[in-house]
């Protein structure tokens, strides 16, 4: 059985400041995706991640992937209070079956 | 990409009835998906809806309860049946076009049951 694992859950930062957000899975896939989620909405998707050593940037946000591993990170730079959101990532085991990690709840504090 | 839509999106419902929630895409896919998200939590898989085939069900669901169907490529719905509090949720309807990696979420339907 496939365990996605994320850390950390709630993570609190300043406005500027940069941080990580962790991602663990437990067995290979070559796809991983990021999401965003507002409270009482939907889904927004970040990034896909593809194969080992993918990196994308949007904006603030940059994510990579390290098959090897089993890890994908989602860095944060200069984080601002829009950033405000719970993030998931998210691993592919067969064909657009996902198994989510449990959540990052991030809170941008000015 | 893909536009979904589901109804309703929020609705109320008392124990021991049933709920079927509707999602449209706005263009054909081969595979659609059913998420539960509960209170606080993160997204379960509930089951992969085939046109043409039975839905599959993962770990922990099952048909008598989550009944689903397929008419087309652009349409599913998910039922709740025989519902109870524990059931009170975030329902989300999922889809992956097949001219891409992106895999796209509808709104979602919150459903509480009391």
């Amino acid at each position: 059985e496939l365990k996605v694992e994320q850390n950390p859950l709630f993570l609190s930062m300043q406005e500027g400041k940069n941080y990580t957000i962790y991602c663990n899975y437990s067995t290979t896939s070559d796809r991983l995706y990021w999401y965003r989620q507002d409270p009482g909405k939907s889904l927004e998707s970040l990034f896909v991640l593809l194969s080992n050593g993918a990196v994308k940037q949007e904006g603030r946000l940059m994510a990579s992937l390290d098959t090897k591993a089993r890890l994908s990170t989602l860095h944060i730079t200069a984080a601002v209070h829009d950033l405000s959101a719970t993030y998931f990532c998210a691993v592919d085991w067969a064909l657009g079956k996902l198994t989510f990690g449990t959540g990052t709840r991030l809170t941008i504090i000015p | 990409s893909a536009v979904i839509s589901q109804k309703p999106s929020r609705d109320i419902c008392q124990r021991g009835t049933s709920l079927t929630i509707q999602c449209q895409v706005d263009s054909q896919v081969t595979m659609m998906f059913w998420y539960r998200q509960q209170p606080g939590q993160s997204l379960t898989l509930i089951a992969t809806a085939n046109q043409g085939s039975e839905a599959t069900y993962e770990s922990g669901f099952v048909i008598d309860k989550f009944p689903i169907s397929r008419p087309n490529l652009t349409f599913s719905t998910l039922t709740v049946s025989n519902m109870s509090p524990e059931d009170s949720s975030i329902y989300l309807c999922s889809v992956r076009p097949s001219d891409t990696y992106e895999q796209y979420f509808g709104p979602g339907t919150r459903l509480t049951v009391t």
